[in-house]
């Protein structure tokens, strides 16, 4: 089955150790987003890929970035994680923008020690 | 701007009673309508969407939302609720001028035995 598979499920590190979390997709779509989402909250979004463009909203700290080094995969980097970036990473992909639907992976929880 | 108010944070109902989540959106617009469900610890799954044409809109999982725009609204709606439809429940608005998600908080619903 076509799907979004976020790798790892769970991931713990420490207070200002960088840590990567990757996404890859069977959908082939266009665009791929990030967000991140905090307990009983509605996702953030971070940032997007349409196809090579990388589009960053404008309250994402600096301290994220991301990489779409091919159609299929994206990693959220986060250089310096603090307490407050522990929360559920969750990647999405629609065929383009608009009006299409977005698919969600199943997303990374992360801790934060 | 466009924004999206679901009323209610936690919604209880007894086991197959009538479900209904309630979103109302703003938008200046043609608005492009969506319900997605969350599950514990998981990502989010399209339920249904709206984009133009018939207004009834059915789901996955036996959920439909009906289109009024003269009300603003976009309730979503189940005739007899299962205890598997627990979860948290989040609407959305983008449209062609905003390609971005804009999301309701999420409606937690609670099915009663």
């Amino acid at each position: 089955d076509a799907m979004v598979i976020q790798n790892p499920r769970y991931q713990v590190t420490q207070f200002g150790k960088p840590v990567t979390l990757s996404c890859s997709q069977t959908l082939n779509h266009n665009v791929m987003y990030w967000y991140q989402q905090k307990s009983s909250q509605a996702p953030k979004l971070l940032f997007h890929y349409y196809d090579k463009d990388f589009n960053n909203e404008a309250d994402t700290p600096d301290n994220f970035q991301s990489r779409r080094p091919n159609t299929s995969f994206c990693f959220l980097d986060i250089r310096s994680p603090g307490l407050g970036d522990a929360a559920m990473y969750l990647c999405a992909t629609s065929r383009e923008r608009g009006y299409y639907e977005q698919y969600f992976g199943p997303g990374t929880r992360l801790t934060v020690t | 701007a466009q924004s999206v108010t679901q009323l209610g944070s936690h919604v209880s109902v007894s086991e197959g009673a009538l479900v209904l989540l309630r979103c109302n959106y703003s938008s200046s617009v043609p608005p492009y309508l969506f319900w997605y469900v969350q599950y514990p610890n998981q990502g989010l799954q399209l339920l249904l969407k709206y984009t133009t044409g018939a207004t009834l809109v059915k789901g996955i999982n036996g959920f439909e939302a009906e289109f009024k725009k003269s009300e603003t609204s976009f309730h979503l709606t189940k005739p007899s609720a299962h205890m598997s439809d627990a979860a948290e429940y989040f609407c959305a608005v983008s449209s062609d001028s905003n390609y971005q998600l804009i999301w309701g908080a999420g409606t937690k619903l609670i099915i009663k035995p």
